[in-house]
């Protein structure tokens, strides 16, 4: 079965510095990728997926994440934090021939920004 | 404007009783979703439906059911025999279960008092 990780259930890094969200699956192929953002008794908003092609994927809001087959890693990274990017973040895979009821999420990421 | 609604956003029952949440797409999709949501969890499957009138269980479907009578809706309920039903629930959709993509949205809080 396929499994996510997210390294670190709360990260905090100051306004301007840099983001760094670490996801990690299990699978014995590579599955399909997301990134989700959840502000405060929201539902979940798609930031970025990875399906096929180019390993560098860019989403919402000056958010990429790199697909590291090697690594068996999805790392979600922004340049320069601003305090809107306050939010939980959650890294979700789903098989490639399984469909959709099979996304799995990781236990997320709360992230804080410190002025 | 296309999108999922939940209704309502707030919820209190009182122990014992089943409750019903609402959830209605107006995106075409074919396949919808509900999901509950607990702090540290992350998310976890209830039920999904591929198509009206059919529907499959999925990680934790006991104490709860569901219906699809419309293409657009998926309403919830949950029933006595849920446990610990105090949680944030979400339904989603996707334009049908071979897709990668699911849409999310804004979600239910239920407490159960």
């Amino acid at each position: 079965a396929q499994s996510v990780t997210q390294l670190g259930s709360h990260v905090s890094v100051s306004e301007g510095a840099l983001v760094l969200l670490r996801c990690n699956y299990s699978s014995s192929v590579p599955p399909y990728l997301f990134w989700y953002v959840q502000y405060p008794n929201q539902g979940l908003q798609l930031l970025l997926k990875y399906t096929t092609g180019a390993t560098l994927v860019k989403g919402i809001n000056g958010f990429e994440a790199e697909f590291k087959k090697s690594e068996t890693s999805f790392h979600l990274t922004k340049p320069s934090a601003h305090m809107s990017d306050a939010a939980e973040y959650f890294c979700a895979v789903t098989p490639r021939e399984g469909g959709a009821q099979k996304l799995v999420f990781g236990q997320g990421t709360r992230l804080t920004i410190n002025p | 404007d296309g999108g999922i609604t939940q209704s309502p956003k707030y919820l209190f029952r009182k122990e014992g009783q089943n409750v019903t949440l609402s959830c209605e797409q107006n995106l075409n999709h074919d396949a919808m979703y509900w999901y509950r949501q607990d702090p540290g969890q992350g998310l976890r499957l209830i039920y999904y439906s591929q198509i009206v009138n059919d529907f499959q269980k999925g990680d934790i479907a006991e104490g709860y059911s569901v219906s699809r009578e419309k293409k657009e809706s998926f309403p919830l309920t949950v029933t006595s025999a849920q446990k610990n039903p105090t949680a944030f629930y979400l339904c989603a959709s996707s334009p049908w279960t071979g897709t990668d993509t699911q849409y999310f949205g804004p979600g239910t809080r239920l407490t159960v008092l």
